[in-house]
């Protein structure tokens, strides 16, 4: 089993729609998340940091963490072509440096 | 606050040869990462520095990489004797001790092709 896994796609919404990306992890002791974004030919940035279950909003960008399922997700609303890119989950490291990446899961919003 | 910067962006090589990669990270960073990411692929762990010292390395990489950050401020990636394989961005990451998120800033990568 990967220690990170996402779908990796491609999900393709209507402009305007809720784009839905999962992602599912094996280390319990995993206790905060982060999504990047990556367009294509370019390097990830942060959208969002996750450390409580629960959601947390930011603008059009809702993460959804829940520990017991060992589950966390990122909801995009009223989707926009601009999103269209390579979403990337991982969680903040437990008891080692490095950071682990999902195989990222590409969107493709369609106009 | 410039960003991580790389160097260089691309790399166009032939077999067998070496090549180099520099990393800059942001100033006050301390902690620096090596990312190897293919088409389709996450990043996948090379390297961690924690200013000089070389704390973890993965598995993974051959004897042909090596890593150093000689004075704890810019970082160089080596790979010898390249192969096919090796065609990949390579990219490098930097983050601040005891930063509340704990956030990997990248930089914009080395894109290497081996002939």
């Amino acid at each position: 089993q990967k220690e990170v896994e996402q779908n990796s796609g491609p999900l393709s919404v209507p402009e305007g729609a809720i784009a839905s990306l999962n992602c599912t992890y094996s280390d319990r002791g995993s206790q905060s998340f982060f999504w990047y974004r990556q367009y294509s030919g370019k390097s990830p940035e942060l959208i969002m940091f996750i450390y409580s279950n629960g959601d947390k909003e930011d603008g059009r960008f809702t993460a959804q963490l829940n520990k017991a399922s060992q589950y966390v997700s990122l909801l995009i609303r009223d989707s926009q072509p601009s999103d269209s890119a390579t979403y990337l989950c991982a969680p903040r490291p437990s008891g080692t440096y490095k950071y682990i990446f999902g195989t990222g899961t590409r969107l493709k919003v369609l106009a | 606050d410039t960003g991580v910067s790389q160097d260089p962006r691309h790399k166009i090589t032939k077999r067998g040869q070496n090549v180099t990669f520099r990393c800059d990270p942001i100033s006050e960073h301390n902690r620096l990462y090596w990312y190897r990411q293919t088409l389709g692929q996450g990043p996948e762990f090379l390297t961690y520095f924690q200013n000089e010292a070389q704390l973890e390395k993965s598995r993974l990489l051959s004897d042909r990489f090596s890593a150093e950050r000689p004075k704890g401020s810019f970082s160089t990636l080596e790979i010898q004797r390249t192969e096919q394989g090796d065609s990949a961005m390579y990219l490098c990451a930097s983050k601040r001790q005891g930063a509340n998120t704990g956030e990997l800033f990248f930089g914009e990568g080395s894109r290497l092709t081996v002939l």
